[in-house]
């Protein structure tokens, strides 16, 4: 998994309590990703990070915020839980060239 | 922004057989078409990708084409065996080298039957 790890690989939350998915790697890229994935729509891109502090939305980034305070730490938080988030999360980093790499996932299950 | 679509959702094919699997995207602008393996209750593999100088590339049994001016790509698995069978993402980006994102298709549950 090209070095990367999530935490936590399982949660089952209930509706409005906030959530904070977190991605980690060892090899200091500078971009890293997260996306969702759920039946029937593929992976799409929630936010995304281009640096220390830098970071920018995607394609479906409404009642998601993350933060980059370290290059090795992307974190994904859903500031108030609500059943249509219930989803697999996967964050990927950018080696040095185009290629993508995905970490193992998080099932979030929002009851 | 982008688009991308693929097809089939799902494909079966005798084990030994080809397997051929197309996506077409919107944005003229793509330049870099990835494809990615997943198997169940794992993360998205990534197993080839082209970038739009490019024509063809392959790699043993796998193999992916592109043709810039029909906005489609395509991947092809010779000699299907049994550890092919998984769900197959295309992908496309006109950031190829920056920081943006993939736009992926929904995916083409590939089936080996023996």
């Amino acid at each position: 998994d090209a070095g990367i790890t999530q935490s936590p690989r399982h949660k089952v939350t209930e509706t409005g309590t906030p959530v904070t998915l977190r991605c980690h790697q060892t090899e200091n890229h500078r971009y890293m990703y997260w996306y969702r994935q759920d039946p029937g729509h593929g992976l799409r891109l929630i936010h995304y990070s281009y640096g220390v502090k830098d970071t920018d939305k995607g394609e479906v980034s409404d009642g998601y915020s993350v933060s980059r305070s370290k290059t090795e730490d992307f974190l994904l938080t859903l500031e108030s839980a609500t059943s249509s988030q219930t989803s697999v999360y996967f964050c990927a980093i950018k080696t040095g060239g185009y290629e993508q790499y995905f970490g193992p996932g998080t099932r979030l299950t929002v009851t | 922004g982008e688009n991308v679509e693929q097809h089939p959702s799902t494909l079966s094919v005798q084990e030994g057989d080809s397997a051929v699997i197309k996506c077409t995207y919107s944005d003229s602008a793509s330049n870099y078409f990835p494809w990615y393996k997943q198997e169940l209750g794992k993360g998205p593999q990534l197993i080839i990708d082209i970038r739009s100088n490019v024509g063809e590339k392959k790699d043993q049994r796998i193999a992916v084409t592109l043709n810039k001016t029909a906005k489609h790509f395509s991947l092809h698995i010779t000699e299907t065996q049994p550890e092919d069978s998984a769900v197959y993402f295309c992908a496309a980006t006109s950031s190829g080298g920056g920081a943006d994102g993939l736009t992926f298709g929904k995916g083409t549950h590939l089936i080996i039957q023996p």
